[in-house]
């Protein structure tokens, strides 16, 4: 069965701290993606990655950088932690470049809750 | 720049009503465009996918439609249940090609 893993679901972390999301999958995917998501603002891209050590900005990458080391991991890094980055985020990956095959599906982890303090 | 909408952005309704969410986009040049379903707390399920060149998708009591000249979709629910209490997102591609741009989402209330 296709997972996609994020392992912290809920942190809670101060003011100025360097925060890590951590996601793996395990599907082999080339592509992996981090969303926000707020109520009344709904998904927001913040980066996603087409392949290891590439990555590409989304809508909103202010105040966060993405490391992809590795094919089935794609790190997310709040350099110095603020409240406005209190916020649900969601990685996601997908098996290739969406205008290649159209029909490509994909597949999100579980969110990881952040509260900034 | 791609935007998507949904409306209602609630929805409640009782138990073994059909019904329909809207989604519109500005854009008609997409690659597909899917439905997902999002629990409370939780990340999203893939429900329905529709290729540019289909007009609509069927899964068990779930019917998705596609109308790219007029950038609209449907979701239809036929049989409502209280397990279909959740928040429905649409999404297309967006310009690039390079990821999925998401509506608001409908949350969907079905009372026993």
């Amino acid at each position: 069965d296709v997972k996609v893993t994020q392992s912290s679901r809920y942190l809670v972390k101060r003011t100025g701290e360097k925060v890590f999301l951590e996601c793996v999958q395990d599907m082999d995917h080339e592509n992996m993606f981090w969303y926000r998501q707020d109520p009344g603002l709904g998904l927001r891209l913040i980066y996603f990655s087409y392949d290891v050590k590439m990555k590409e900005k989304g809508d909103i990458p202010e105040g966060y950088s993405v490391s992809r080391e590795k094919k089935e991991r794609f790190s997310l890094i709040l350099e110095s932690a603020s409240t406005n980055q209190t916020s649900m985020y969601l990685c996601a990956s997908s098996r290739l470049q969406f205008s290649i095959i159209s029909g490509n599906t994909i597949y999100f982890g579980e969110g990881s809750w952040l509260t900034v303090v | 720049k791609q935007e998507v909408t949904q409306i209602p952005a609630a929805l409640s309704v009782p138990e073994g009503e059909n019904l329909v969410l809207n989604c519109s986009f500005t854009d008609s040049a997409i690659y597909n465009l899917q439905w997902f379903r999002q629990d409370p707390g939780k990340g999203l399920t893939s429900l329905l996918l529709i290729q540019s060149s289909q007009r609509e998708q069927t899964s068990g009591r779930l019917n998705a439609s596609l109308d790219k000249s007029s950038g609209r979709s449907t979701l239809y629910i036929a049989a409502s249940q209280p397990g279909d209490s959740a928040t429905y997102l649409c999404a297309v591609i967006n310009q690039a090609g390079t990821a999925l741009i998401f509506g608001k989402g409908t949350t969907l209330s079905v009372s026993s």
